[in-house]
C-alpha cells in the first residue's frame, strides 16, 4: 500500500533550526512536496524535490534520498510565524498526491 | 500567478438542504481539479479528482451521489453538497493544476461548511 508517514507535533524555539523528516511508500514515484498549513487556511507550496539532494530556498530547505524513501523539511532562524503544520505529500505513478497527516510544529519564544 | 478561488469562503446550512461550492482558476487553465476534506486537527482527505468534461473520479468511501462535482470548463468546477448532515460539517478546499512542471497544485482559500 502507499504511506507516508511524519511526526505528528514538533516544538522548537525561536531563532533556532528544526528537521522534519518524512518518510514515504508509494507505487511509483514522481516527486515530493513540502507545504505549510497554517490553522484555517489552506495549504502553500513550500518546496519540491525530485531528484536525491538537498534544495535550499531561504529560511528553507527540502532534503530527498529516493533509495532511502526519505526527506525532510530543514527550517532555519525560526520566527513565530513558522508555527503551522508542515504536510508531506508524495506523488506517484498516476502523479496523484499521496498525503501524510502533518506535523505540527509549535515554535516558543 | 496561478491563483485558485473559492466560493463562498463560509457557509452555514440547515440539515437537509443543499450547498454548492465555486473553485475558478483565474489565471490558469486547470486540467485537473481536486477537492479535499479536511475535519479540525486532521489532514486533508482527498474526495475526488475531476478533469474537465469528463466524470469525476471519487475515492473509496465518498459518495458519489452525495457530493456532486461538475468540471464543466478549463476555469470552474463546482460541489454540490446534497441532502447536508451535521457530520458534513467541515472544511472544503480545491487545489487546481495546469499539467505543466511536476504537476504542483495550487490550492483554493477553503470554504468552511457547517450545518445545523
Amino acid at each position: 500500500g502507499q504511506n507516508i508517514d511524519q511526526p505528528t507535533e514538533m516544538t522548537a524555539t525561536e531563532g533556532a533550526i528544526v528537521q522534519i523528516n518524512c518518510t514515504y511508500q508509494t507505487s511509483g514515484f514522481n516527486g515530493l512536496f513540502w507545504y505549510q498549513q497554517h490553522a484555517g487556511e489552506a495549504p502553500t507550496f513550500l518546496s519540491y524535490n525530485v531528484l536525491d539532494g538537498l534544495e535550499e530556498k531561504g529560511r528553507f530547505s527540502s532534503f530527498l534520498s529516493r533509495s532511502k524513501g526519505y526527506s525532510y523539511l530543514l527550517l532555519k532562524e525560526l520566527q513565530m510565524k513558522d508555527s503551522a503544520s508542515y504536510l508531506c505529500a508524495a506523488s506517484d505513478s498516476n502523479y496523484q498526491l499521496i498525503w501524510g497527516a502533518g506535523t505540527k510544529l509549535i515554535i516558543k519564544p | 500567478g496561478a491563483v485558485v478561488s473559492q466560493h463562498p469562503s463560509w457557509v452555514i446550512c440547515k440539515s437537509g438542504t443543499s450547498v454548492k461550492i465555486e473553485c475558478r482558476s483565474l489565471d490558469f487553465q486547470a486540467t485537473t481539479m481536486f477537492w479535499y476534506r479536511q475535519f479540525p486537527k486532521q489532514s486533508l482527505m482527498l474526495m475526488a479528482t475531476s478533469n474537465e468534461g469528463s466524470k469525476a473520479t471519487y475515492e473509496q468511501g465518498v459518495e458519489k451521489d452525495k457530493f456532486l462535482i461538475n468540471h464543466a470548463s478549463l476555469t470552474l468546477s463546482t460541489l454540490t453538497v446534497t441532502s447536508a448532515h451535521p457530520e458534513d460539517s467541515s472544511f472544503y478546499i480545491c487545489s487546481a493544476n495546469d499539467g505543466g512542471g511536476f504537476n504542483e497544485q495550487y490550492f483554493g482559500p477553503g470554504t468552511r461548511l457547517t450545518v445545523t
